[in-house]
């Protein structure tokens, strides 16, 4: 499985745009790229998957370049609410794939 | 739909004694997990399984059994609990879409 490295924290503020970049320099042909998010207390959701170029949704865009060794998480004009810690994960999608989760990045977005 | 649902919530054990944590899902998910998050750190995975009757070891596997007799149950059983073992147990369920894993609200253990 790929290691992932992403910052310890970030710090932000409402209504700003957040990037949180996660390397991912071993990662393997048949990976893909999930990002999860997590309050406390809570388990982890679910937030976008990518393979390659640019995934957006409701909540989120993943932007991956071309070598796919890096991955960023866009959360456009964040508020309060998006303060938790924001997990990387490579991996691929068979039956036997399991999650490995890093030690994450605590989002903190101030008022 | 309840999602996913952990029982208990709380639970606090003495060295020694036996537990189980049960998991019950409603999605009709074949994939089941359990995980254990100690204070700031991420989620590391003690079993799993791919379907009703299978089970398989996770990172940290020891000192855990796992059973998934029906295809929406789960459960992790302690056998002799030991202060290590004080966590947050969270267990998790998935589809065949991608790789969206979901949680359940999480078991707090404090073992003594």
């Amino acid at each position: 499985l790929a290691k992932t490295t992403q910052p310890i924290s970030m710090d932000s503020y409402e209504g700003q745009e957040v990037n949180i970049t996660c390397s991912h320099n071993n990662i393997a042909t048949n990976d893909y790229i999930t990002w999860y998010q997590q309050f406390p207390s809570q388990g982890p959701r679910f937030i976008i998957q990518g393979y390659k170029t640019k995934v957006t949704n409701e909540v989120a865009s993943l932007f991956i370049p071309a070598d796919r060794k890096s991955s960023t998480l866009s959360l456009p004009r964040v508020s309060l609410s998006d303060t938790a810690v924001y997990y990387c994960l490579v991996g691929r999608m068979d039956s036997s794939y399991k999650l490995i989760f890093g030690s994450g990045t605590r989002l903190l977005v101030r008022p | 739909n309840a999602g996913v649902t952990q029982t208990p919530k709380f639970r606090v054990l003495k060295t020694g004694q036996s537990m189980t944590l049960l998991c019950a899902q409603d999605m009709n998910h074949e994939y089941m997990y359990w995980y254990r998050q100690d204070p700031g750190m991420g989620l590391r995975l003690i079993h799993y399984s791919v379907g009703e009757g299978t089970t398989a070891k996770g990172e940290v596997p020891d000192g855990y059994n796992v059973s998934r007799l029906k295809k929406q149950n789960f459960l992790l059983g302690l056998e002799s609990a030991a202060p290590s073992q004080t966590s947050v147990y969270f267990c998790a369920s998935r589809g065949d879409r991608y790789n969206e894993q979901f949680f359940g609200p999480g078991t707090r253990l404090t073992v003594l």
